[in-house]
């Protein structure tokens, strides 16, 4: 088991272009989850998927897309960066969605816009 | 909404130094409580949890007990290792929410030895 894993670990971006971190689990997880980490204000929900061809926006879902074609992986999309989405990317899923507590959390992407 | 929110860092102790790091929360409700690590350079891990008041969870050395007339959730270790230095999230999950959590900004604590 390689648990989650998450791809790139770091990556330096200019505004305006598109990426996408990838994310994928080997463990046949239900539900899967984006999260960003900055300063000072904790873990924040961007997107989750309960399933397979399921997503749905989190806190804070504006400038990101998902999408969940397989149940393996989870890849998030930047169109268009920004400055502002500077972060820590964590990735995580679990057996369900009403067992957080069996959350498990990637290793992060480390994003920075310019 | 759901609220969590934790003591302000960073802590810094000496090693067998007793820790608290204060949670509490807002909550429609009846929350389940979480307290999470996460070591340099890593993701976060569970490290405890309590579904229902008066609960005490456990691991490691680590204890928090779901106090319910308080809304608190307090992390508690009697005596701490330099290999304890790590970041420390209280979070909840709403009863009713579809397993998604919601987390308080963070506390950093260091371990001196």
């Amino acid at each position: 088991n390689a648990g989650v894993t998450q791809t790139p670990k770091f990556q330096v971006l200019k505004t305006g272009q598109s990426m996408t971190l990838q994310c994928a689990q080997d463990m046949n997880h239900e539900y899967m989850s984006w999260y960003r980490q900055d300063p000072g204000m904790g873990l924040r929900l961007i997107h989750y998927s309960v399933g397979a061809g399921i997503t749905d926006q989190g806190e804070v879902p504006n400038g990101y897309n998902v999408s969940r074609s397989t149940t393996e992986d989870f890849p998030l999309r930047l169109l268009s960066a920004a400055p502002s989405q500077t972060s820590v990317y964590f990735c995580a899923s679990s057996y369900g969605i009403f067992a957080p507590e069996t959350q498990y959390f990637g290793p992060g992407t480390r994003l920075l816009v310019l | 909404g759901d609220s969590v929110t934790q003591m302000e860092g960073p802590v810094t102790l000496s090693e067998e130094a007793f820790l608290t790091i204060n949670c509490t929360y807002t909550a429609t409700g009846y929350p389940s409580l979480f307290w999470y690590v996460q070591y340099p350079g890593e993701g976060l891990q569970l490290l405890l949890k309590a579904t229902k008041a008066d609960d005490k969870g456990s691991n490691k050395g680590f204890e928090a007990t779901y106090r319910k007339e308080t809304t608190s959730f307090h992390l508690e270790k009697g005596s701490v290792q330099v290999s304890d230095s790590a970041v420390y999230f209280c979070a909840l999950k709403d009863g009713g929410s579809q397993g998604n959590l919601i987390f308080g900004k963070g506390t950093k604590l260091s371990v001196k030895p």
